[in-house]
């Protein structure tokens, strides 16, 4: 049982370029988060998804999109990354009629923007 | 606008010597305030969940209470292992507090 599973963990980009971060958890959760954690900021949220097919902002979502084609994949993509979007990014996912359920964490992704 | 605010940032105790981190909030509708733990290069951990004022949880040396508008994570008697980075949140998943940093040393 993985839990929730990032890839990549580390990523280096110039300015401009794109990519796409994967999450992947197998507890069979319907809630799925982006948040992005820089040194000061503590977690902010990018944005989540409530169910397979449904994505929601959060508060900071500019410069990101996400897809959730399938229920335990939730992609977040930057189509032309900044110098700002240097951080660490965690996924984290929570059961069906857990609203207020506690939050499942990956590791981290650590993205540099040069 | 909710609010989450967590003091202090930093903390260091020597080890056995006990204090209180404090998650202070004001979010409309609150259900739930949960704790997590976060070690370096790692994602954050969940600890507890509060639900009601005057509820308690404990774990180990930890013990999370709540009022209508705060929470307290005592530790009491800590070692150098619960060091780390503690962070609290409502229930919506929206806001995080920004954490308090807690060094014990031994």
């Amino acid at each position: 049982n993985a839990g929730v599973t990032q890839t990549p963990k580390f990523r280096v980009l110039k300015t401009g370029q794109s990519m796409t971060l994967l999450c992947a958890q197998d507890m069979n959760h319907e809630y799925m988060y982006w948040y992005r954690q820089d040194p000061g900021m503590g977690l902010r949220l990018i944005h989540y998804s409530v169910g397979e097919g449904t994505t929601a902002k959060g508060e900071v979502p500019d410069g990101y999109n996400v897809s959730r084609l399938k229920k335990q994949n939730f992609l977040l993509g930057l189509e032309s990354a900044a110098p700002s979007q240097t951080s660490v990014y965690f996924c984290a996912s929570t059961e069906g009629q857990g609203y207020t359920g506690e939050l499942f964490f990956g590791e981290g992704s650590r993205l540099t923007v040069l | 606008e909710d609010q989450v605010t967590q003091s202090p940032e930093a903390l260091r105790l020597q080890e056995g010597e006990s204090s209180s981190l404090n998650c202070s909030y004001t979010v409309s509708g609150l259900r739930g305030l949960f704790w997590y733990r976060q070690d370096p290069g790692k994602g954050p951990e969940f600890l507890f969940t509060l639900y009601s004022a005057g509820e308690e949880k404990e774990k180990e040396r930890l013990k999370a209470t709540l009022t209508k508008k705060e929470s307290f994570l005592h530790i009491t008697a800590p070692k150098p292992e619960d060091s780390a980075t503690y962070l609290c949140a409502p229930g919506d998943k929206i806001i995080f507090g920004k954490g308090t940093r807690l060094h014990i040393l031994p």
